[in-house]
Formats: C-alpha cells, sequence, structure tokens
C-alpha cells in the first residue's frame, strides 16, 4: 500500500525556536493536510492545501505557523516561535481527491517544546 | 458541540469477546472512517463507510452507518490482545469542508 512518510519522528526544540516538519504524501495525490494531537486528545485539522495555497484551516493555524511545497515532493509545516502548548503529536496527510477520499496518514512527527 | 463523540470512552473485554464502539455526530456527512492507534504512534485507517452505505465488513470488523440516527457502531470480532488501541472515528462535511473531524476516541483493552 501506498505510504505517507515524515520526518523526524521526533523533534525536541526550546521554546521561540522554529521548526520545520516535513512531509513526502503519495505521489499522486493533490491534495495535502496537517493534523495535530495533543498527547491524551483527539486528533485536530490544522490546515489543507491544494494547487499551492491553503484551501481551509482552523482557528489553531494562526500567524505562527505556514505550510509549503518547495518542490513536487515534500510538503513542510513551519512553526515560526514554537510555544509549550505546541508540544504534540503532528500528522500529514494526502488524499487524491477532497470529496468521498479517504486520506492516507503518515506516522507522525512528536514535537517537544521545552 | 462535538462532531464524532465515541462511546464508551473506555472499554475492557477478555480476549475472544466481541467489542463494539459506537460513534456520533451532529452534521450531514459524505464518509465516515474508523482509524486504530496504539499509544502514541501513527493512526491506521481500518474502514471507510460512505453516507449511501450502510454496513461494511472487512475481516474480523463489522461498521454500521445510520444516517438518520447520525451514528456509527465498529464492532470487533473474537478480540486478540493486539487489538488493544485506541479507536477514532472521522467525519468529511457532506458541503465544503475537507477536513476529517475527529472525534475522542475509544480506548479499548484486551485482557489475555
Amino acid at each position: 500500500e501506498p505510504e505517507v512518510t515524515q520526518t523526524p519522528s521526533h523533534q525536541v526544540t526550546q521554546m521561540g525556536q522554529e521548526v520545520i516538519l516535513r512531509c513526502v504524501p503519495i505521489s499522486n495525490h493533490l491534495y495535502f493536510y496537517w493534523y495535530r494531537q495533543i498527547l491524551g486528545q483527539k486528533v485536530e485539522f490544522l490546515v489543507s492545501f491544494y494547487n499551492n495555497e491553503i484551501s481551509e484551516k482552523s482557528e489553531i493555524f494562526d500567524d505562527q505557523f505556514s505550510v509549503e511545497r518547495p518542490d513536487g515532493s515534500n510538503f513542510t509545516l513551519k512553526i515560526r516561535s514554537t510555544k509549550l502548548e505546541d508540544s504534540a503529536m503532528y500528522f500529514c496527510a494526502s488524499s487524491e481527491t477532497t470529496s468521498g477520499r479517504r486520506e492516507y496518514f503518515g506516522p507522525g512527527t512528536r514535537l517537544t517544546v521545552l | 458541540s462535538q462532531q464524532g463523540e465515541e462511546d464508551p470512552q473506555a472499554l475492557s473485554i477478555q480476549e475472544g469477546e466481541n467489542a463494539t464502539m459506537n460513534c456520533s455526530y451532529k452534521t450531514s456527512i459524505n464518509n465516515l472512517q474508523w482509524y486504530r492507534q496504539n499509544s502514541g504512534r501513527g493512526l491506521v485507517h481500518l474502514i471507510l463507510i460512505r453516507s449511501n452505505e450502510r454496513e461494511k465488513h472487512s475481516g474480523r470488523l463489522r461498521v454500521t452507518l445510520d444516517t438518520s440516527k447520525k451514528s456509527s457502531s465498529l464492532l470487533i470480532t473474537a478480540s486478540r490482545a493486539a487489538d488493544t488501541a485506541s479507536y477514532f472515528c472521522a467525519t468529511d462535511a457532506a458541503i465544503g469542508a475537507q477536513k476529517l473531524v475527529f472525534g475522542q476516541g475509544t480506548r479499548l483493552t484486551i485482557n489475555p
């Protein structure tokens, strides 16, 4: 089965530092997503991306967050100045379409902000 | 109000027994999906059921969908210790939204 990959698997950073989380979606997929899961809580939508622009974002996705597809394969999530409350598991996902679709999730990046 | 609420929040059964988890949602949907997550790990897709389907099977999994009650159930038959995990339902809205909305999950423990 095709896979979404994410790097790194675990990132530790100091509060106020910038982090970039990387994802390689499935190659023929057109829609890309980031979700996060704070420890012990449910998975929350952050942002969706299509045709090189954000198509939807949640209220969590404020000015500290940005996404980019810098080349034909990578999809990144940048947090400019990390806060303690950004500590969470971040999942990337991709799908072929947006309607009636299955989203394929990556294994996640565990971000720890100290 | 929350979309995609599972119950029970936690379920503990003996190996070999069947486990049933329920999910309720509030808005019209295109699909409902069930995912499994082992502690601290990634999301494993189990099954997708479309809004015009009522029941779907995959191996030991059976999912039902009742759109009139806005609810779904996941049945795992003949449970095994390896089924111990958290189970989440996720919905995507019928109109407009491109995101999945996840429930709080059911923590399933299978006792040997």
